[in-house]
């Protein structure tokens, strides 16, 4: 089946430093991605959708300069966070739905999740 | 608005007996796509059923059913036959649009305990 490759796994870095996340699919082609953040115990919050080739597109209330999201292929999408601080602490999951076939309908495929500290 | 809403923090089921999760949706689009998901304490994301807007039936898949009614927008979660591996965190998600390039929308999720 279908397989999005996330990494790392687990991070933590100091305050002020910049943090990149990526996801990649394996066995197929994801023309788009989406971008969730997940704080403990709560839901998935869309943060942005990540098309190849185009600028992401950004749910409100997400800072656009602060999560830098580049999809340069097909098979690969980078969310960065910038100057990272505490409460950007959590945990950040992607995922895709495969460019044909019926993954199409029947699920998005997602990576294993980052699981960002910022101390 | 809220789009997808799931009004079950917390359940509890014994093992080997059936479970409903709750989960009520809300849009004005003719063509959508319902979903639910698991997500273990490792935080992976397990996809478990799938419900189009169009589908005459029921989908099942394996011991997961899904209790669609369409005109009260209800999309509730039957999971048959408990077993301790299923407690977890369940989401319901909808898709709004026929296809899979639009976003998907979680619930708040509901946090499923399977008891010996």
């Amino acid at each position: 089946g279908a397989v999005v490759s996330q990494h790392p796994s687990r991070v933590i870095c100091k305050s002020g430093t910049s943090v990149k996340i990526e996801c990649r699919s394996l066995d197929f082609q994801a023309t788009t991605m989406f971008w969730y953040r997940q704080f403990p115990k709560q839901s998935l919050m869309l943060m942005a959708t990540s098309n190849e080739g185009s600028k992401a597109t950004y749910e409100q209330g997400v800072e656009k300069d602060k999560f830098l999201i580049n999809h340069a292929s097909l098979t690969l999408s980078t969310l960065t966070v910038t100057s990272a601080h505490p409460e950007d602490s959590s945990f950040y999951i992607c995922s895709a739905a495969p460019e044909k076939g019926p993954g199409r309908t029947y699920g998005y495929t997602f990576g294993s999740g980052t699981r960002l500290t910022v101390v | 608005a809220q789009k997808i809403t799931q009004t079950q923090p917390g359940m509890f089921v014994q093992e080997k007996e059936a479970v409903t999760l709750d989960c009520t949706y809300d849009t004005s689009d003719p063509s959508y796509g319902l979903f639910w998901y698991k997500q273990p304490s490792s935080g992976e994301m397990i996809f478990l059923i799938y419900q189009g807007s169009y589908d005459q039936q029921n989908a099942t898949e394996g011991r997961y059913s899904l209790n669609f009614q369409k005109a009260r927008k209800s999309a509730n979660l039957v999971i048959s036959a408990s077993q301790l591996g299923d407690s977890a965190m369940y989401f319901c998600a909808m898709r709004e649009g026929g296809d899979s390039s639009y976003k998907l929308i979680f619930g708040s999720g509901t946090r499923l305990l399977v008891r010996p």
